[in-house]
């Protein structure tokens, strides 16, 4: 099967612009994450979906992070004014629903806020 | 509070050497247990997953983790590690349907 699929790969911005990422998760997974994965930390959750539908969005900074899931296949996040503390990678993974169902991932995208 | 943590930051084995990873947690009730490992400038790769049942499990490329309910752990195994093993290694909970959490990750040094 094919696996999640982001991009772009890699993105610089300065500080106060804007950025957006793109996420395919593997078909017929409802389950959708963005997680921030900050240099040298495990990835902490920003947003879930399920469907369309978002489930936890409680750790996303609103003021400046957004994300979607229209049709509730891709999604995107959108950050807007980027700060320095934004520099991460951000993967997105996709599950089947269910407690023991395991994320799959998708490469990331780093971005860098300079 | 609910927390993962994964007490070493770094650790170098020999090729061929024995590995053990510590994962310890602290939830209400028996969460469901996962390991991932994550290769530079990739996503992570789930290597393996306790739900219930027996205590030791086994996973791909040659790792197995045990539960031990009484100490709270989830601690990654494997007999001989391969150069290849390098790698940064996550232990993660998910305690509902909801919010898998992370530990802060190992970082695995073989060395030749």
């Amino acid at each position: 099967e094919a696996g999640v699929a982001q991009s772009p790969r890699y993105k610089i911005i300065e500080k106060r612009q804007s950025v957006a990422f793109w996420c395919n998760p593997i078909s017929g997974h409802a389950t959708l994450y963005w997680y921030q994965q900050i240099l040298g930390q495990g990835p902490k959750l920003l947003i879930q979906f399920q469907n369309n539908g978002v489930v936890d969005d409680s750790q996303l900074p609103k003021d400046r992070f957004s994300a979607e899931r229209l049709k509730g296949v891709d999604s995107t996040l959108k950050i807007q004014p980027a700060k320095l503390e934004d520099s991460a990678v951000y993967l997105c993974a996709s599950s089947l629903s269910g407690q023991n169902s395991p994320l799959h991932f998708g490469n990331g995208t780093r971005l860098t806020v300079t | 509070a609910q927390s993962v943590t994964q007490p070493d930051i770094h650790i170098t084995v020999s090729e061929g050497a024995s590995l053990e990873l510590r994962c310890n947690y602290s939830y209400g009730a028996t969460p469901y247990l996962f390991w991932y490992v994550q290769s530079p400038g990739q996503g992570l790769q789930l290597l393996l997953k306790y739900f219930s049942g027996d205590t030791l499990v086994q996973g791909i490329k040659g790792f197995e983790a045990e539960f031990k309910r009484s100490q709270s752990s989830f601690n990654l195994r494997k007999p001989s590690v391969h150069w290849s093993d390098a790698a940064e290694y996550f232990c993660a909970v998910k305690e509902t349907s909801n919010d898998m959490r992370f530990g802060a990750g190992t970082r695995l040094t073989v060395k030749p």
